[in-house]
């Protein structure tokens, strides 16, 4: 089942904070988030396993939540290179733990 | 050296045509992968495919079909194509539980 993100859209000012969540109807193994900018592929950012939580990038962390079967990216001091669509990815347990069901994505826009 | 090629990056066909869409990686991963992104930037699993096992989304027409000659390739066959096959395709590339590294897509217009 396809993972719900929030929100849509997101417009930040540069230094500016955000936040993003993916939240799912089922438990969760992993959780995968994405960035991809127009006419781009997806870019892998980090990945947070059951039981672990992961920092990505120095201002871009996220947290994982099992019980909740939810996760937030956060984006801290935000920089006009964050604009793009994020999307989370999430895999549940089984054989195809491999296998991300994304979200809709988040656009987010920076401006100067 | 591009870690996910594909080719080609655009591909305009006739409905009913026969198209393929290579895919090659060599970050020396162990599984591989097809997504579809429609217009609405949704991004769809179609199939993932290691030596061992080849799952396939069961929402994804028959007419859709992965090949893969050896482990650094994974090569989609589509035939009698449809307008509502126009899209983005994506092959990706990822090992055991880790990242997933998507190629640059192929942009497919049916006309």
């Amino acid at each position: 089942q396809q993972p719900v993100q929030s929100p849509q859209a997101v417009i930040l000012r540069e230094g500016e904070d955000a936040v993003i969540n993916c939240s799912s109807s089922k438990a969760l193994y992993s959780v995968h988030w994405y960035r991809q900018k127009h006419g781009e592929a997806p870019v892998f950012l980090m990945i947070l396993l059951k039981g672990g939580e992961q920092k990505g990038h120095e201002k871009i962390s996220a947290s994982f939540n099992e019980k909740k079967q939810q996760s937030s990216l956060y984006l801290t001091a935000s920089q006009l290179s964050y604009s793009g669509t994020y999307f989370c990815g999430t895999s549940g347990y089984g054989g195809s733990q491999g296998n991300l069901i994304f979200g809709k994505g988040t656009k987010l826009s920076v401006k100067p | 050296d591009t870690a996910v090629s594909q080719t080609p990056k655009y591909l305009v066909t006739q409905m009913g045509n026969d198209k393929s869409i290579k895919c090659e990686q060599n970050l020396g991963h162990d599984t591989m992968y097809w997504y579809k992104q429609d217009s609405k930037k949704f991004l769809k699993i179609m199939f993932s495919y290691n030596n061992k096992e080849l799952i396939i989304n069961e929402t994804v027409p028959n007419r859709f079909s992965p090949k893969s000659p050896d482990k650094a390739h994974l090569n989609l066959h589509i035939n009698s194509l449809e307008l509502g096959d126009s899209a983005v395709y994506f092959c990706a590339s990822s090992q055991g539980l880790g990242g997933m590294f998507f190629g640059s897509g192929t942009r497919l217009t049916v006309v």
